[in-house]
């Protein structure tokens, strides 16, 4: 069963930054978050992963909170293209499969 | 760079026959896992493979799906007589390493349709 809790669906303006929620309140100290995307029908894409610190890349940072217990995954300028179902993983020391929840539909208008 | 490849891209079964899906990880990767999406739902994890041996196929129903990836070629999965309730997108995604910490490249999936 997934470890994670995420809203259902999401708004935001296209030009805004999009803040995803995510609790993990279960997670352990050796288990890493992940985040990833899947646009329409398409197969997930990978956007960041973190363990303790708080991440950065090209596509999106994640902040976690200092008990790890629930963390943000933030695009700092949503585009219509960014519209997608977002997945928080909590991955599971000791193997390697992701397991996803339901995610967040997120949904970027003009 | 080529991605994960996946093909067929759709496949139409009907009950009874047996479905192939296909699987070339990115180069360089040697870790494979296969994921099924029924509609409306998330990916589930299927099985874990790593060249010529299986690793995690806590996921794999018990009878009629199985899985290889062989020294040389695609990894398959192979579903045998197949149902209606197969009917799902199949996901495959690679990594270069296994382990926590690495990342998992998906392909754009085999959707199965078992009439």
């Amino acid at each position: 069963d997934a470890k994670t809790t995420q809203p259902t669906s999401m708004d935001c303006a296209e030009g805004r930054a999009a803040n995803l929620p995510c609790n993990h309140s279960t997670i352990s100290g050796n288990e890493y978050v992940y985040w990833y995307r899947q646009i329409h029908s398409q197969g997930p894409q990978y956007i960041i992963h973190g363990l303790k610190n708080n991440e950065t890349n090209e596509m999106a940072s994640l902040i976690i909170t200092e008990d790890r217990k629930s963390s943000t995954l933030i695009l700092p300028h949503a585009t219509l293209r960014d519209t997608a179902v977002y997945y928080c993983i909590v991955r599971v020391a000791n193997t390697d499969k992701l397991i996803f929840g339901t995610g967040t539909r997120l949904q970027v208008f003009p | 760079n080529a991605g994960v490849m996946q093909n067929p891209r759709h496949l139409v079964r009907r009950r009874g026959q047996e479905a192939r899906l296909r699987c070339s990880p990115m180069k360089g990767h040697s870790h494979v896992y296969w994921y099924r999406q029924l509609p409306e739902e998330g990916l589930k994890f299927m099985v874990y493979l790593q060249k010529e041996n299986i690793i995690d196929e806590s996921g794999m129903p018990k009878e009629r799906f199985s899985a290889e990836f062989p020294k040389e070629g695609p990894s398959i999965l192979r579903i045998q007589q197949v149902v209606r309730g197969d009917s799902a997108a199949y996901f495959c995604a690679s990594s270069p390493t296994g382990g926590i910490g690495s990342e998992q490249y998906f392909g754009p999936g085999t959707r199965l349709t078992v009439t």
